[in-house]
């Protein structure tokens, strides 16, 4: 069956740093790709996302870029803030399943 | 982008008692809503499907005697967890889909902390 599988975290990183969260996958077919975020709490809030090959997904300074070949799915951020602090989750949809989710990456900035 | 809600929010309660938990969407139409189990520092892990006006599909392993699912409106689902035991604590997420031609996205809710004492 489908699977998507993300870097373990905890990840650490002081203010400004460079952030990259690897995420691969596996589906049958050209499934939507996806990133989720959870602060502490709280339920999920879509981040971004990136419906075919080649289709770079971005939002509050974060990317992904679909990556058909490698089957990929990278987060990536040039300067993290504080508040950046959070779960980061890669997600993968097929046709009209459910999302199906890694198991999520716990990201540390420190000031 | 569309709002997902449910209540409550947190729940505490006695080992042996039924809890209820409500999702709604509330400024669209979802014909189909999923309910999610996520333990401390672990992923979301689907329970169940649920269609509007339909019986709920649950995912192997989840006992569905355990959980009952009622989707008795397009943007009404509930969760009921049965005779609730300490293994039962957990946040319990609902998603909520729009389903249109070729799009297609989840929206979930902020999530119920169940506890059980």
């Amino acid at each position: 069956g489908d699977s998507v599988t993300q870097m373990e975290g905890p990840v650490t990183l002081s203010e400004e740093a460079f952030l990259t969260i690897n995420c691969t996958y596996t589906a049958t077919g050209y499934p939507s790709l996806f990133w989720y975020v959870q602060y502490p709490g709280e339920g999920l809030q879509l981040l971004l996302k990136a419906t075919k090959a080649d289709d770079k997904g971005s939002n509050k300074g974060f990317e992904a870029t679909y990556r058909k070949e490698t089957t990929s799915f990278h987060l990536e951020k040039g300067s993290v803030q504080v508040s950046d602090s959070a779960v980061y989750f890669c997600a993968l949809s097929s046709g009209n399943t459910p999302l199906v989710f890694g198991k999520g990456t716990r990201l540390s900035v420190i000031a | 982008g569309a709002v997902v809600s449910q209540h409550p929010s947190r729940v505490i309660c006695k080992s042996g008692t039924s809890v209820k938990i409500e999702c709604r969407s509330l400024d669209f139409q979802a014909t189909t809503m999923f309910w999610y189990r996520q333990f401390p520092k672990q992923s979301l892990m689907l329970m169940a499907t649920s269609n509007e006006g339909s019986k709920a599909t649950y995912e192997q392993g989840v006992e569905k005697d355990k959980f009952l699912i009622n989707h008795a409106s397009l943007t009404l689902s509930t969760l009921t967890v049965t005779s609730a035991h300490p293994e039962d604590s957990s946040f319990y997420i609902c998603s909520a889909r729009v389903l249109a031609g070729a799009y297609n996205e989840q929206f979930f809710g902020p999530g119920t902390r169940l506890t059980v004492l």
